[in-house]
């Protein structure tokens, strides 16, 4: 079956960066991309940016762009989610998920990031 | 961007009711609206994708309808597992958007 399976919690210091990784298995990596959503605590779910699983080409979100960048490793069916500068409004469960939307609609199980001094 | 709104903010339902959910985009998404379900220290879980179909073990008493900016995700009858946040989200433009959440507590 599909599984996304993420790398453990980070705890960072303000100015510091994180790289999250998303390693995917039970379907062709190459057939669709990968989204990530954050969370942060008590709040809804913001769209980070999506990455293609063919050719690696990227959306991000505007208020993402110059901190944040996406890539895979098609080798190995991950993706990567690096996010620059860190503040501690960025202290978030940051998820993956498998997009086009499937019937199966795949996420991750999430990554806590804390930005604390 | 296209803005999605939901309402109520929170909706209080005693087990065995009916839930009706509503989702608005700021402007026209055709049919590609997703609708989750998210519990506490939970992922978010697909429920309907395509504004109407249900996703792969989604249960047949939940059901989704609508089109261009105004859906609705039904809960015919809600069931003690159905307490949760529910997320729409549009597809049919970058940046992808969701809604705020529609909080279904028990009444």
């Amino acid at each position: 079956q599909v599984q996304l399976v993420q790398s453990g919690a980070e705890v960072k210091k303000p100015g510091a960066s994180v790289k999250v990784s998303c390693k995917t298995s039970g379907y062709t990596f190459s057939s669709s991309g990968i989204s990530w959503v954050r969370q942060a605590p008590g709040q809804g779910l913001e769209w980070m940016g999506w990455i293609g699983g063919y050719n690696g080409d990227t959306k991000y979100a505007q208020n993402l762009q110059d901190r944040v960048t996406m890539n895979i490793d098609t080798s190995t069916s991950t993706a990567f989610m690096e996010l620059r500068s860190l503040r501690s409004d960025d202290t978030a469960v940051y998820y993956c998920a498998r997009y086009p939307i499937t019937p199966g609609g795949s996420w991750g199980q999430g990554t806590l990031v804390t930005v604390s001094s | 961007e296209i803005v999605m709104t939901q309402s109520p903010a929170t909706l209080s339902v005693s087990p065995g009711e009916r839930a009706t959910l509503s989702c608005r985009a700021s402007q026209s998404v055709s049919s590609k609206l997703a609708w989750y379900q998210q519990k506490p220290g939970q992922a978010p879980r697909l429920l309907i994708y395509a504004a109407s179909t249900r996703a792969t073990g989604t249960p047949g008493r939940f059901s989704g309808s609508g089109s261009g900016t105004e859906f609705t995700l039904t809960i015919s009858s809600l069931q003690s597992e159905d307490f949760a946040v529910y997320y729409c989200q549009q597809y049919n433009d970058w940046p992808l958007t969701f809604g705020p959440g529609t909080k279904v507590d028990i009444k």
